[in-house]
């Protein structure tokens, strides 16, 4: 069963650094999100992505943030400058555009720790 | 007030036990409504979503949604061990991608 994958599993990083968070979206695909999760917290929302554009964002997704899809397959997100509450799991997620166009796939999630 | 509120649990049940989970929201322009699974340092899985108002089932578990009361549940039966794990609510309304999901609630079903 095709099947969302993130690299890496953990990062860890230093405050102020930049990070890139990859994820390979299941291939016929067509809508690619982003969200996150503070231990002991609840799924956050940050982006959704289509048709090589960003389609909605929350507050969260400020100007440190960036995603792209540099390529058929690979869809990132960047951190520009960490800062310690950056630390999360971050999941991405994707839905293809079909009838169910409501099930989105989630990857199992890079936890991001910065220090 | 919360925009979605779920109790967090954790409860335990003895496996067969019939589950009951909840959770409330306060916009009333949410349609979309769905379930998620999260087992520990895993990804959320879709289980169930449903449109607008009523149930749908599937298998051992039962979602409905009461938007009246802006409340929606999903019902396990015979209940498993490997059932243990967070359960998420998540609703959307017609027009954005933005899914609210609750805070979920830890679910232990013991042998």
């Amino acid at each position: 069963e095709p099947e969302v994958t993130q690299t890496p599993s953990h990062q860890v990083t230093q405050m102020g650094q930049e990070v890139i968070l990859r994820c390979v979206p299941i291939s016929n695909h067509l809508y690619f999100y982003w969200y996150r999760q503070i231990l002991g917290q609840k799924v956050e929302f940050l982006v959704s992505f289509y048709n090589n554009e960003i389609s909605e964002k929350s507050e969260i997704f400020d100007d440190q943030f960036s995603v792209e899809r540099p390529d058929g397959s690979n869809f990132t997100l960047k951190i520009r400058s960490t800062k310690l509450e950056d630390s999360a799991m971050y999941f991405c997620a994707s839905k293809g555009g079909g009838t169910n166009t409501d099930t989105q796939y989630f990857g199992p999630g890079t936890r991001l720790t910065v220090l | 007030q919360k925009e979605v509120e779920q109790d967090p649990g954790p409860l335990s049940v003895p496996e067969g036990a019939i589950v009951s989970l909840n959770c409330t929201y306060s916009n009333s322009a949410f349609q979309y409504f769905m379930w998620y699974r999260q087992y520990s340092r895993k990804g959320p899985e879709l289980l169930m979503y449903t449109y607008s108002s009523g149930n749908k089932e599937d298998g051992r578990f039962t979602a409905q949604v009461d938007k009246s009361s802006k409340y929606i549940s999903l019902f396990i039966r015979d209940s498993q061990p490997s059932d243990s794990a967070t359960y998420l609510c998540a609703m959307r309304n017609n027009y954005g991608q933005n899914f609210v999901f609750g805070p979920g609630t830890r679910l232990s079903v013991l042998p």
